[in-house]
């Protein structure tokens, strides 16, 4: 079956400017989570919904990062401002169960350059 | 969360086992032991996980100390393709603690 996926693959941006970052989780996954993954570093956790609602959004850095899932299922990161510091690869993940046995599916990112 | 602790790097030769070792000194009696991997250029994928049992799938096995202070994730056959960045994570199994807090794994290079 199909994974989950994320669009644009890469996206190049200059300072200031506004972007959108989407994700499609595995059909029938409740729980989504987004991650930012800066060279040489582990992935690091944003936000993860369960359902349409935010259930833990404290890895956002600041205001100047959104995340939505209105229907409960696709899901845009959005950024205000951005900043030469967003740079990064952008990866979603979702999962059927949030338990600490339940495997999370990652997409394979949004790599982000802010010039 | 309780952390972990993995070496920056290893190499093995093709076609060896590979034993990655990880220590968690500080692990609670309810956190599960997962790993992934990061293959170049990709999303981490899920490779196993453990509670106290060793554990064994069709990717490779995990044995847990008997205290569960450390664990090895045990690849039996290293191939090219198994060169990536493996994870040790630990993650509570009761709601509310969703999230995978990733380290800075092992760099786990093949030799052909």
């Amino acid at each position: 079956g199909a994974g989950v996926s994320q669009t644009p693959s890469n996206k190049v941006t200059e300072k200031g400017k506004y972007v959108e970052l989407r994700c499609d989780p595995i059909s029938g996954h409740t729980a989504l989570y987004w991650y930012r993954q800066s060279l040489g570093q582990g992935p690091e956790f944003l936000i993860y919904f369960q359902g349409t609602g935010a259930a833990d959004d404290s890895g956002l850095p600041n205001d100047r990062f959104f995340a939505v899932r209105p229907e409960g299922s696709v899901s845009t990161l959005k950024i205000q401002r951005t900043e030469r510091g967003d740079s990064a690869v952008y990866l979603c993940a979702s999962s059927f169960s949030t338990s600490g046995t339940g495997e999370q599916y990652f997409g394979p990112g949004t790599r982000l350059t802010v010039t | 969360d309780a952390k972990t602790t993995q070496p920056n790097s290893m190499e093995s030769n093709e076609e060896e086992p590979v034993h990655l070792p990880c220590n968690h000194s500080t692990i609670s009696g309810t956190d599960y032991i997962h790993w992934y991997r990061q293959l170049p250029s990709q999303g981490p994928e899920y490779v196993i996980h453990g509670l106290t049992s060793n554990v064994n799938n069709r990717m490779a096995s995990l044995a847990i100390a008997e205290d569960r202070k450390s664990s090895t994730l045990i690849l039996h056959r290293a191939t090219l393709r198994d060169a990536a960045v493996y994870y040790c994570i630990l993650r509570d199994y009761d709601f509310g603690n969703e999230k995978l807090t990733f380290g800075t794994g092992t760099r786990l290079t093949i030799i052909p």
